[in-house]
């Protein structure tokens, strides 16, 4: 059974920085390209940051281009994404979630880590 | 990017009546690269159909997914109590990948 468990989320004040993990088991992690999604109080959801099963390729949403990164240790089961310069309008839900491929949905999700951004 | 617009806001409906759910696109969704989630309160959202139309698995056949293009609906034929929830459409054709606003379905 494919689970993945987030962590690292609290609370921050703006400008502040924090980083996210996500614990993967269940398949072969190194295989599946994996993202964080977001999804604010109240609102919809926003995808924010993908990586490719080797980690050689990144991708990231227009919101958080050049302040969030995302990394994983294929070796540790672990997907990272570190943010900086936090702002109040990243406050949300941090899902990480598994996609099977590049041209697929998310088949997989984790239970969220809330990120609170506030002074 | 794909910008889905997804209608109506809430929907108010009885338990056993059927439901639909529209998620229309800025521009062509190719390939029908076009996923529905579920998701209920304080929960993850849980994959209910891909490729616009392909169910996943354990997913009730209640359930349907239908549309190409630019226009796609979510049916639910008959409501359970389980079934009210949001429902978000996604499309995962090109970066960024983009959701609609989602659909409330609520009990009447």
């Amino acid at each position: 059974e494919v689970q993945l468990l987030e962590s690292g989320g609290g609370l921050v004040q703006p400008g502040g920085s924090l980083r996210l993990s996500c614990a993967a088991s269940g398949f072969s992690f190194s295989a599946y390209p994996l993202s964080w999604v977001r999804q604010a109080p109240g609102k919809g959801l926003e995808w924010v940051s993908a990586i490719n099963g080797g980690g050689t390729s990144t991708y990231f949403a227009d919101s958080v281009k050049g302040r969030f990164t995302i990394s994983r240790d294929n070796s540790k089961n672990m997907l990272f994404l570190q943010m900086n310069s936090l702002r109040v309008e990243d406050t949300a839900v941090y899902y990480c979630a598994k996609k099977n491929n590049g041209y697929s949905p998310f088949d997989s999700w984790g239970q969220g880590t809330l990120v609170t951004v506030s002074s | 990017e794909i910008v889905l617009t997804q209608s109506p806001g809430t929907l108010s409906l009885s338990p056993g009546e059927g439901a639909t759910l529209s998620c229309r696109a800025s521009q062509s969704v190719s390939s029908n690269y076009l996923t529905w989630y579920q998701q209920k309160p304080g929960q993850a959202p849980r994959l209910l159909i891909y490729g616009a139309s392909s169910r996943a698995p354990g997913v009730p056949d209640r359930f349907s997914g239908s549309g190409s293009g630019t226009d796609f609906t979510l049916t639910i034929s008959r409501l359970e109590p389980e079934d009210f929830a949001v429902y978000h459409c996604q499309q995962y054709v090109s970066t960024p990948l983009t959701f609609g606003g989602g659909t409330k379905v609520e009990i009447k």
